[in-house]
């Protein structure tokens, strides 16, 4: 099946840094999502993104999908930011069955 | 507001009981699923419905079953044939069926401890 590997797996910031997270997977999508998991475990969502750029306030994707990789960039960092950012696919012809990635784990400390 | 809700948010359970969780939605969604996460892990897809009465069992379906006999509603049961039941249930639904191209969302989840 489809391979989705994250990186870093753990990231430590300071606060107002920036970061790069990144998402590489093995086999053609047509749905691309980023998660931000909070300490209480809900999963909210950041970005449906299967190819382009979206931005969203201090954050943004970008979509590769030519090349099999996406980038969650996060800027001037606050400690809300905290908690663990997932990537999730769906291989094209997938029907809505995502496959996760492990995740990133972000510290964001004042 | 339209949501998902899952109930209990803890529970747990004694080896050899089956137990039931529960999701609702009123987003007026087709499809829903059920995902598994286990610490320092991401999910695991258990079981999934496009459609009432219909149901897709996922990678990690055994010792799981569910039932959709509403469109709002997909419980799952946890069976004592799961052999490590404890972790950290998400329930998930999209608007289309199965295109594939559909943004899930999430409810705040179910935490199952095995005693």
């Amino acid at each position: 099946g489809i391979q989705v590997e994250q990186s870093p797996p753990d990231l430590i910031l300071q606060e107002g840094a920036n970061s790069t997270l990144r998402c590489n997977f093995s086999d053609s999508v047509n749905n691309l999502q980023w998660f931000h998991q909070n300490p209480w475990g809900q999963l909210i969502n950041l970005f449906y993104i299967p190819s382009g750029t979206k931005q969203n306030g201090r954050l943004s994707a970008t979509t590769v999908a030519t090349e099999r990789y996406s980038l969650l960039y996060i800027s001037s960092s606050q400690t809300t930011d905290s908690g663990v950012y997932f990537c999730a696919v769906v291989k094209t012809g997938g029907y809505n069955k995502l496959i996760f990635g492990a995740g990133t784990r972000l510290a964001v400390h004042p | 507001d339209g949501g998902i809700t899952q109930s209990p948010k803890y529970l747990f359970r004694k080896e050899g009981q089956n137990v039931t969780l529960s999701c609702e939605q009123n987003l007026n969604h087709d499809a829903m699923y059920w995902y598994r996460q286990d610490p320092g892990q991401g999910l695991r897809l258990i079981y999934y419905s496009q459609i009432v009465n219909d149901f897709q069992k996922g990678d990690i379906a055994e010792g799981y079953s569910v039932s959709r006999e509403k469109k709002e509603s997909f419980p799952l049961t946890v069976t004592s044939a799961q052999k490590n039941p404890t972790a950290f249930y998400l329930c998930a639904s999209t608007d289309g069926p199965s295109t594939g191209t559909d943004t899930q969302y999430f409810g705040p989840g179910t935490r199952l401890t095995v005693l």
